[in-house]
This record gives structure tokens, C-alpha cells and sequence, in this order.
């Protein structure tokens, strides 16, 4: 199965910075990969998919590029509801698979 | 709005079976796009389970092929997990979602999740 390997672990920023998260597959996976934001008891929500296309209603500070096995997830001016953990998944091959996700926290 | 809400039992005993149900609202599984179920044990990362395409082939986690099985209700909108002969290692929080035929297979719609502890 294919790995996906997140880093870092933690990424501590203040409000206003921008913040950058990797995602890196243990394989070429193309295009075929989701960024989710999580906050605690809710559902995650899906920010990016095909590698670089924002989803409906997700605001422009987010934005996602690579392809191949490096990924990135960049938040332009985080804002203080973007402090939540974000996590990776490759649709390119079966079993689907996740990172071990990034938490982002106030500095 | 689509919206997925899981329910089921909180607790299951050691060797018996899970079995837990996801309600669809705003959208049908009759829908061409793949209904799912994930998991996260305490403290591990997120697990993919399987999928069904709407009524169609599943796709099972080759780790729990053989325990798993994901099967859809066209008559009350909804789709089900069946996880049998548990153990402790399948103690997680269970979330449902959709995979989007329309963005690829991404999955663009999760469930709150719902807590199943295996003990006896």
C-alpha cells in the first residue's frame, strides 16, 4: 500500500503567518490527493482535492500544489478558526490511504 | 446540504460483530459515487475500511478483507458496516462518508464519527 508520510508533526504559527504543510508519498500517485481540516467533534472537511482545486466554499488562502509523490498545503494568513489538524489522503491506488496529519497551533 | 450520520452500538463484545449504519440525507446511494467507511484507533492515524460504488463492487481494506463487509439500502437511503470476530485492535472512532464520482473519488463528505469500544 501506498505510505503517506506528513511533516511536520506540529506546525506552531500566529495568526496572520503563513503556514506550509507537506505530504509526501512513498509512491507516484499523480494528482490523486485530498487535503481534509479536522477540529475536534466535527465532521473533517474537504479543502483540496486533485491535488490543487479548492472545493466549494473553501477560502482562497488555501491553496495546494504538487504532484507526483510531493505535496504541499500552503494557508496564505492563517486565521484563528484554520488552528485545527490537517491530514492527507491519496485516492490513486487502492487501499486509500492517510497521513498522520499535521496539527496547527497557536504559537 | 448532503449530511451522513452514523449510529450503532458504543460498545461491542470481544468475537462478536460491529455493526454500525450511516443515514444519507441530501443525497441518494442509488448516486454514482462511492459510500465509505474510515476509521481511527486512539491515538493512530485515520484507516480506510472499504467502499461500495453505489450499488455495485466493493473495495475492501486487503488488512480487514475477509471480516468487512459494506452493503447499501436504496429503500431507507442508507449504508452499512459489518465488521465481524472483533477484537480490541478494532476499538475506533467510525466515520461514513462519500467519495465523489464528480471530484475523482475524493472523499468530499464525512459523518461526525461514532465511537465503538470492543470490550466485554
Amino acid at each position: 500500500e501506498i505510505v503517506m508520510a506528513q511533516s511536520p508533526a506540529t506546525l506552531s504559527v500566529s495568526p496572520g503567518e503563513r503556514g506550509t504543510l507537506s505530504c509526501r508519498a512513498s509512491q507516484n500517485i499523480d494528482s490523486n490527493l485530498a487535503w481534509y481540516q479536522r477540529k475536534p467533534g466535527q465532521a473533517p472537511r474537504l479543502l483540496i482535492y486533485g491535488a490543487s482545486i479548492r472545493a466549494t466554499g473553501i477560502p482562497a488562502r488555501f491553496s495546494g500544489s504538487g504532484s507526483g509523490t510531493d505535496f504541499t498545503l500552503t494557508i496564505s494568513s492563517l486565521q484563528s478558526e484554520d488552528f485545527a489538524v490537517y491530514f492527507c489522503q491519496q485516492y490513486s491506488n487502492w487501499p486509500r490511504t492517510f497521513g498522520q496529519g499535521t496539527k496547527v497551533e497557536l504559537k | 446540504q448532503v449530511q451522513l450520520q452514523e449510529s450503532g452500538p458504543g460498545v461491542v463484545k470481544p468475537s462478536g460483530t460491529l455493526s454500525l449504519i450511516c443515514a444519507v440525507s441530501g443525497a441518494s446511494v442509488s448516486s454514482s459515487d462511492w459510500w465509505t467507511w474510515v476509521r481511527q484507533p486512539p491515538g493512530k492515524g485515520l484507516e480506510w475500511i472499504g467502499e461500495m460504488f453505489h450499488s455495485g463492487p466493493t473495495t475492501y481494506n486487503p488488512s480487514l478483507e475477509g471480516r468487512v463487509t459494506i452493503s447499501v439500502d436504496k429503500s431507507k437511503n442508507q449504508f452499512s458496516l459489518s465488521l465481524t470476530s472483533v477484537t480490541a485492535a478494532d476499538t475506533a472512532l467510525y466515520y461514513c462518508a462519500r467519495g465523489r464520482a464528480l471530484y475523482g473519488g475524493t472523499i468530499d463528505t464525512w459523518g461526525q464519527g461514532t465511537l465503538v469500544t470492543v470490550s466485554s
